[in-house]
């Protein structure tokens, strides 16, 4: 299994504070993705990088942001935290986009008050 | 639009056989992939179609039928450890995932 961590596992915080959540991963895969998951949705893709420094929106990415600075880490930051993004996020990682198995992070469970 | 759909739960004996059907519309299709995800956890791959028929892997099993935009995964001699949520997940002209709900899968003694 690929190695990929998320750090905080868990998080509970107040509206309209920031937010900045960590995806490591130790496989060198170019490509990685941020995912959030609630009850009766399928994983929604927020981000996703296919190098450093290299991002794009994904299908739900408004209220926030991304950063690549170096290959294995891959940051998501809630500007201004809404009760609305009280979800559990999934950081992913692939060597290539398409036909490559995508490994998932352990997840984290974020609750805005 | 694009969508994927698949049953939310299902109920199944131990040792007995199951099938997981998904049906699938996307922008283009760059093939489909079936994921485990336990309670809790994060999900892990069990198999990828790009070609029709059937994949073989075990005792689960992935069929693809991309004239009906149709597949299904098939779990066999199912074990108490195989209740989890299956998640398919379409790739469209985008090579983005095109991720279902994921269908619970409960398994009874």
């Amino acid at each position: 299994d690929a190695g990929i961590t998320q750090s905080p596992r868990h998080k509970v915080t107040e509206t309209g504070t920031p937010v900045t959540l960590r995806c490591h991963q130790t496989e060198n895969h170019r490509y990685m993705y941020w995912y959030r998951q609630d009850p009766g949705h399928g994983l929604r893709l927020i981000h996703y990088s296919y190098g450093v420094k290299d991002t794009d929106k994904g299908e739900v990415s408004d209220g926030y942001s991304v950063s690549r600075s170096k290959t294995e880490d891959f940051l998501l930051t809630l500007e201004s935290a809404t009760s609305s993004q009280t979800s559990v996020y999934f950081c992913a990682s692939s060597e290539v986009p398409d036909t490559d198995t995508q490994y998932f992070g352990p997840g984290t469970r974020l609750t805005v008050l | 639009g694009q969508n994927i759909d698949q049953p939310t739960e299902m109920t199944a004996t131990e040792g007995a056989i199951v099938q997981i059907n998904c049906t699938y519309q996307t922008s283009g299709f760059n093939g489909l992939f079936w994921y485990q995800q336990h309670a809790g956890e994060a999900p892990t791959f069990l198999s990828y179609n790009v070609l029709d028929g059937l994949e073989e892997k075990g005792r689960f099993s992935s069929f693809l039928s991309r004239s009906k935009g149709y597949s299904y995964l098939l779990l066999k001699e199912l074990q108490m450890k195989d209740s989890a949520s299956y998640l398919c997940a379409g790739i469209d002209s985008n090579y983005q995932l095109i991720w279902g709900a994921g269908t619970k899968l409960i398994i009874k003694p």
